[in-house]
């Protein structure tokens, strides 16, 4: 168990629909990353929040937010969904900068 | 952004064999880290290295940093089917930023 917790495990909604995935880090990370993972593909790197704040943005789509709350917890909001946007999204935690980061069990994100 | 590239993308070695897999980046890193990614699973880390050249070991796992650090490997020795699954090299600070990149992966079948 990292000590990383998302919810749901799985999900499946319909095009255009708007889904929102939870994420609680380990007690004492400040750092949390959002991954979004399709099939056979890498881990694609979608934004990163340091105690609050966002710190780095990566190829993350217009139609997808996300925010850090005062307790530290994260929610990953993607909105209009489409059929490509089923995946396994990924969130993971860490102290700071460099410090290894834990992940999530995941979240299966199925959009019909 | 600039990506590090890990090569092969497949691998399929016989029980009890050697390999090694490789990361490549066209920029100096400040630092290497490699995940692994059990088939179903989560990201875990391994290992970061940070000095030029280090070499470090875990069991049957050798991890090493290039000279230059533009580059890192992972050696596997005697593969059992338990070292099945896909393993990652991540650049914790991307281009000086705070993203956590995480290369294309090496997926590792085992032949019993």
């Amino acid at each position: 168990d990292s000590g990383v917790t998302q919810t749901p495990k799985h999900l499946i909604t319909a095009t255009g629909q708007r889904v929102t995935l939870r994420c609680s880090p380990r007690s004492g990370d400040l750092s949390v990353y959002w991954y979004q993972q399709s099939l056979d593909q890498g881990l694609q790197f979608l934004i990163q929040y340091y105690n609050g704040e966002e710190r780095a943005k990566g190829n993350i789509l217009e139609r997808f937010s996300a925010q850090q709350f005062p307790d530290l917890h994260s929610e990953l909001n993607l909105s209009s969904l489409e059929l490509g946007d089923s995946a396994l999204y990924f969130c993971a935690s860490s102290v700071g900068r460099t410090p290894e980061a834990f992940f999530g069990q995941g979240t299966r994100l199925t959009v019909v | 952004g600039q990506q590090v590239m890990q090569i092969p993308q497949y691998q399929h070695v016989q029980e009890g064999e050697d390999f090694t897999t490789y990361c490549n980046s066209s920029t100096t890193l400040s630092n290497i880290q490699w995940y692994k990614q059990r088939p179903g699973g989560h990201p875990v880390f391994l290992i970061q290295l940070v000095k030029s050249g280090e070499v470090k070991k875990q069991k049957r796992l050798t991890f090493q940093f290039g000279e230059a650090k533009k580059n890192s490997s992972l050696h596997i020795t005697a593969t059992q089917t338990t070292d099945v699954g896909t393993y990652f090299c991540a650049d914790p600070l991307q281009g000086g930023s705070e993203k956590l990149v995480f290369g294309k992966g090496m997926k590792l079948t085992v032949n019993p």
